[in-house]
C-alpha cells in the first residue's frame, strides 16, 4: 500500500507570511499515462474539503493564486506565498495514481501565529 | 454547476443497521466515479471506496471492505453507503465525492458530510 507522509502536522504561522508543507510517498506517484495524480485539499474549521490542486500543480477554479504545488516522483510541496487569516485549516495530500485505492495523508493544521 | 447533496445526520445504537445517501446533480451522474471518505473525530480524511453508477462496479479499500457496502441507484442519481450492524466506532462524518477528470478520475466535487453518531 502507498503511504504518505506530510510534514509538518503542526504550522503556525505569521499573516503574511509564506507557509510551506511537504508530502512525500512511499510510491512513485507517475502513472502510466506519465502524469502524477498528487491533490492538494484543505479542510477549513467545520466545512468539508475542498480541492485546490491536482496533478501536482494545477489550480482549481477560484483557487488563489498564492497557492502553488511543486514537485515529482515521491516528493511534493505546498506553498502558500503569504499566508492570510482565511488559509487557517487542515490541508491533506492524496494520492490517486494507485487507482482505485487512493491515500491521504495524515493532514497538516495551518492556524496563525 | 455539480452538486452532491448527503443526507441529513443520524444517531443509532450499536448493532442497527444503516443507510445514507448522496444525491448527485449538474453532471452526468453515470460517467464518473462516487467515493466515500470517512472522517472520525478529530482525525484525518480516510478514502473508504468508491462505485460507478452506470454499472454499480464497486471498489474497496482493504480497510473498509466487509465492513460497508457501497450502491448506487442510477435513476435517481444517489449513491448509498450502508452498515448492517454499526459499532460505535463508525460515530464518523462521512463525506461523498465525485472522482472525476480526465485521465485517473480524482477526488474534485464533495458533498455536505453525514454525522453519524453510534451510542448505546
Amino acid at each position: 500500500d502507498v503511504v504518505m507522509t506530510q510534514s509538518p502536522l503542526s504550522l503556525p504561522v505569521t499573516l503574511g507570511q509564506p507557509a510551506s508543507i511537504s508530502c512525500r510517498s512511499s510510491q512513485s506517484l507517475v502513472y502510466t499515462d506519465g502524469n502524477t495524480y498528487l491533490n492538494w485539499f484543505q479542510q477549513r474549521p467545520g466545512q468539508s474539503p475542498r480541492r485546490l490542486l491536482y496533478e501536482v500543480s494545477n489550480r482549481d477554479s477560484g483557487v488563489p493564486d498564492r497557492f502553488s504545488g511543486s514537485g515529482s516522483g515521491t516528493d511534493f510541496t505546498l506553498k502558500i506565498s503569504r499566508v492570510e487569516a482565511e488559509d487557517v485549516g487542515v490541508y491533506y495530500c492524496m494520492q490517486g495514481t494507485h487507482w482505485p485505492l487512493n491515500t491521504f495523508g495524515q493532514g497538516t493544521k495551518l492556524e496563525i501565529k | 454547476e455539480v452538486q452532491l447533496v448527503q443526507s441529513g445526520a443520524e444517531v443509532k445504537k450499536p448493532g442497527e443497521s444503516l443507510k445514507i445517501s448522496c444525491k448527485g446533480s449538474g453532471y452526468s451522474f453515470t460517467s464518473d466515479w462516487i467515493g466515500w471518505v470517512r472522517q472520525m473525530p478529530g482525525k484525518g480524511l480516510e478514502w473508504m471506496g468508491m462505485i460507478y453508477p452506470d454499472d454499480s462496479d464497486a471498489r474497496y479499500s482493504p480497510s473498509f471492505q466487509g465492513q460497508v457496502t457501497i450502491s448506487a441507484d442510477k435513476s435517481i442519481s444517489t449513491a448509498y453507503l450502508q452498515w448492517s450492524s454499526l459499532k460505535t466506532s463508525d460515530t464518523a462524518m462521512y463525506y461523498c465525492a465525485r472522482h472525476g477528470g480526465s485521465g485517473v478520475p480524482q477526488l474534485d466535487y464533495w458533498g455536505q458530510g453525514t454525522l453519524v453518531t453510534v451510542s448505546s
